[in-house]
C-alpha cells in the first residue's frame, strides 16, 4: 500500500464544473504539498499546508490531519487547469517529499 | 535563466549505453534533490545533495546510477549500462536551504527513453 494515495487517478471535467481530488497518507507528516505538473513536465508548487485551508485564485486546499487526509479543489475549471495535480508529504524529521501518483485532471472546453 | 534548467530535454539511448543528465540549479541554491518519475506514477526520490556533499543517496535504484555535484553548483545524474526500465522523466529540484525541501524549485525534467 502507498503511502500516499490520490483519487481519483483520471477526472475529466466540463468547464465551470467544481473539481475536487483527494489525498490521503499514512506518514506522520510535518507539512502536505499541492503540486501541478504541465504536459511538458516542469512542476509547479501550488500549496503547502501544515493545518486548516488555503486559498489562491480558483483554487482551495484543505488538510485535515487527524484524518490524514487533505482535498484540493478548483472552482470554475477552466481548459487551462488541465494538468496533473501531485499530493506530496513532507515526512517529519526529513527533507525527503513522498510523492503519491498523481490526479490527471482534462477540462473540456 | 531564473529557474532551474536541465539539459537535455529528451535523450534517447540504446540498451547498454551510458547516459549523462544534467542540472543547472538557481545560483545560490544550497540543497538539490534528483527524482525519477515513471510513466503515469509520481515522482520517487534518487538523491540529495547539500553542496558539494552528497548527504543522502538511498533512493538511487543500482549501483549504475551516479550523480555527482563537484563545485556545489550543476550536478549530473549519470546512468551506466542503461535498461529499459530506466526510462522515466528525472526531475531536479533546489532550494535555498540547507536540510530542507521547501521553497522547492523544479526543472522541466529529461525525459530519457531506453530502446
Amino acid at each position: 500500500k502507498n503511502e500516499v494515495e490520490q483519487s481519483p487517478q483520471n477526472l475529466t471535467a466540463q468547464e465551470g464544473e467544481f473539481i475536487t481530488i483527494n489525498c490521503s497518507y499514512s506518514v506522520g507528516i510535518s507539512a502536505l504539498h499541492w503540486l501541478q505538473q504541465h504536459p511538458g513536465g516542469g512542476i509547479v508548487s501550488l500549496f503547502m499546508l501544515s493545518s486548516g485551508k488555503k486559498k489562491h485564485g480558483r483554487l482551495i486546499a484543505t488538510i485535515n490531519i487527524q484524518e490524514k487526509h487533505s482535498s484540493l479543489h478548483i472552482t470554475a475549471s477552466h481548459p487551462r487547469d488541465s494538468a496533473v495535480y501531485i499530493c506530496a508529504v513532507d515526512t517529519s524529521g526529513t527533507y525527503k517529499y513522498i510523492f503519491g501518483t498523481g490526479t490527471r485532471l482534462k477540462v473540456l472546453a | 535563466g531564473a529557474g532551474v534548467s536541465q539539459s537535455p530535454r529528451y535523450k534517447v539511448a540504446k540498451r547498454g549505453q551510458d547516459v549523462a543528465l544534467r542540472c543547472d540549479p538557481i545560483s545560490g541554491h544550497v540543497s538539490l534533490f534528483w527524482y525519477q518519475q515513471a510513466l503515469g506514477q509520481g515522482p520517487e526520490f534518487l538523491t540529495y545533495f547539500q553542496n558539494e556533499a552528497q548527504l543522502d543517496k538511498s533512493g538511487l535504484p543500482s549501483d549504475r546510477f551516479f550523480a555527482e555535484r563537484p563545485e556545489g553548483s550543476v550536478s549530473t545524474l549519470k546512468i551506466q549500462r542503461t535498461q529499459q526500465e530506466d526510462s522515466a522523466v528525472y526531475l531536479c529540484a533546489s532550494s535555498p536551504l540547507a536540510g530542507s525541501i521547501v521553497p522547492q524549485h523544479f526543472g522541466d525534467g529529461t525525459r530519457l527513453s531506453i530502446l
